[in-house]
């Protein structure tokens, strides 16, 4: 069975502190994992992707099959990324997602 | 936002009362999806389209159904609402993965009270 944990329902950090978003996965096969985020009154949006190995506003995220994780990352957090966040999972060969049960971010001043 | 409209954006209504939530897509997408957000369960998906009168369902399809009679258009019904069916509704769209498209794109989201 596929699987996502985000194992924090919030996590509040201040500006400039660092922010790691736990996300671990359970799937057998070949995962491609993916985060998303919602800002405040703002639509659901693709924050970045594994296979792209990209940076996306300040933030990474690496697959790490052995722990089975996909952590997102950013050294120092800013206002404007307080928001929602969900890891997903697809299987390959699929085009369906199974997302997590998502981590508010709070960031204060 | 990749051209995506929900409609209505805000509906209350009442238990054993039908619904239907429209989702419009002028992106010409082949996979469509519906899912509910609710809080401490994240995103789930209810049904998803991949092309026209091509639906299957996702992991929360009970008291559900929808239609695809056209690319841009994809329904969701509540044949007859209760309370557990209170949530905020969102579609999403996708393209083939050979356009370049390699994500899903979400509409603004459709709140819903089933008193």
């Amino acid at each position: 069975a596929q699987r996502v944990t985000q194992p924090e329902k919030l996590l509040s950090v201040f500006k400039g502190a660092p922010v790691e978003l736990k996300c671990n996965y359970s799937y057998s096969g070949s995962p491609e994992l993916f985060w998303y985020v919602q800002y405040s009154r703002q639509r659901l949006q693709l924050l970045l992707r594994h296979i792209s190995r990209e940076s996306i506003k300040g933030f990474t995220a690496d697959l790490n099959k052995g722990e089975t994780s996909f952590h997102l990352k950013k050294p120092f957090a800013q206002e404007e990324d307080s928001a929602m966040y969900y890891c997903a999972l697809r299987n390959t060969g699929f085009q369906k997602l199974v997302f997590g049960t998502g981590t508010r971010l709070l960031v204060s001043p | 936002d990749a051209g995506i409209t929900q409609s209505p954006r805000h509906k209350v209504t009442e238990t054993g009362t039908p619904v239907t939530l429209r989702c419009h897509q002028t992106e010409n997408h082949r996979y469509m999806y519906w899912y509910r957000q609710d809080p401490g369960h994240g995103l789930r998906l209810i049904h998803y389209s991949y092309g026209v009168k091509d639906t299957d369902k996702g992991e929360v399809s009970d008291g559900y159904s929808v239609s695809r009679s056209k690319t841009e258009d994809f329904l969701l019904t509540l044949e007859s609402a209760t309370s557990s069916q209170t949530s905020v509704y969102f579609c999403a769209t996708r393209g083939l993965a050979g356009e370049g498209t390699d994500t899903q794109y979400f509409g603004p989201g459709t709140r819903l009270t089933v008193l």
